[in-house]
């Protein structure tokens, strides 16, 4: 079963704007990952937020997590043509195995140079 | 660091046959992954490995997929016989461990078709 959601399924954007995805998920979580696709790299693990943390930043990434309303949102600043690719959120749900990630559907985004 | 490995990259085979994938994760991991993704959809986790033994493996289909990591290093994923249904790409990943959340990290992946 998905565990997680993330919307919108497709954003087009241009290079400099601001990306903002957000993914919603079922059932209780100790932490969220967020992950990037895209056919030159593969699958990329970008950040991690525990369930006791309401923001995190990395570099020009910015993760939001709201347990109360079970969502996280993943903002990304100045977008760059590079930044082309799937974005997955993925969490393993409360007492499973760390390592047991259920992934969302993505959002594809487009950043046009 | 050498990353995931993982061969064949490609792979078109015939229904009802069978077919083999191989993996090599990051030196030093103990756990390793093995995922399903079909196109337009996110991974879906078959099988996890800690060192030799397995973690959880309740998404794998038993009755034609088999995963073995037999001395705690690489893996191989077998599927026998292959349906319509298996065409998608078959993703590695390994990470440290399974004591606290750790991020993983991915192979290129097995693209497989299923004629």
């Amino acid at each position: 079963s998905q565990q997680g959601e993330e919307d919108p399924q497709a954003l087009s954007i241009q290079e400099g704007e601001n990306a903002t995805m957000n993914c919603s998920y079922k059932t209780s979580i100790n932490n969220l990952q967020w992950y990037r696709q895209n056919s030159g790299r593969g699958l990329v693990h970008l950040i991690l937020i525990r369930s006791n943390e309401r923001e995190k930043h990395s570099g020009r990434l910015r993760v939001t997590l709201d347990t109360s309303k079970k969502s996280s949102s993943l903002l990304i600043t100045a977008s760059r043509a590079a930044d082309t690719a799937s974005y997955f959120c993925a969490t393993p749900p409360l007492g499973t195995s760390y390592g047991k990630l259920t992934f969302g559907q993505g959002t594809i985004l487009t950043v046009h140079p | 660091e050498a990353g995931v490995a993982q061969s064949p990259r490609y792979k078109i085979i015939e229904k009802r046959q069978s077919v083999a994938f191989w993996c090599n994760p990051i030196s030093g991991h103990a756990t390793l992954y093995w995922y399903q993704q079909i196109l337009g959809q996110g991974p879906k986790l078959l099988i996890q490995f800690q060192n030799n033994g397995v973690v959880d493996d309740s998404q794998l289909p038993k009755d034609r997929f088999s995963a073995e990591r037999l001395k705690g290093v690489d893996s191989t994923l077998k599927i026998q016989p292959a349906k319509l249904e298996d065409s998608a790409v078959y993703l590695c990943a390994s990470s440290l461990g399974t004591g606290g959340p750790y991020e993983q990290y991915f192979g290129p992946g097995t693209r497989l078709t299923v004629t």
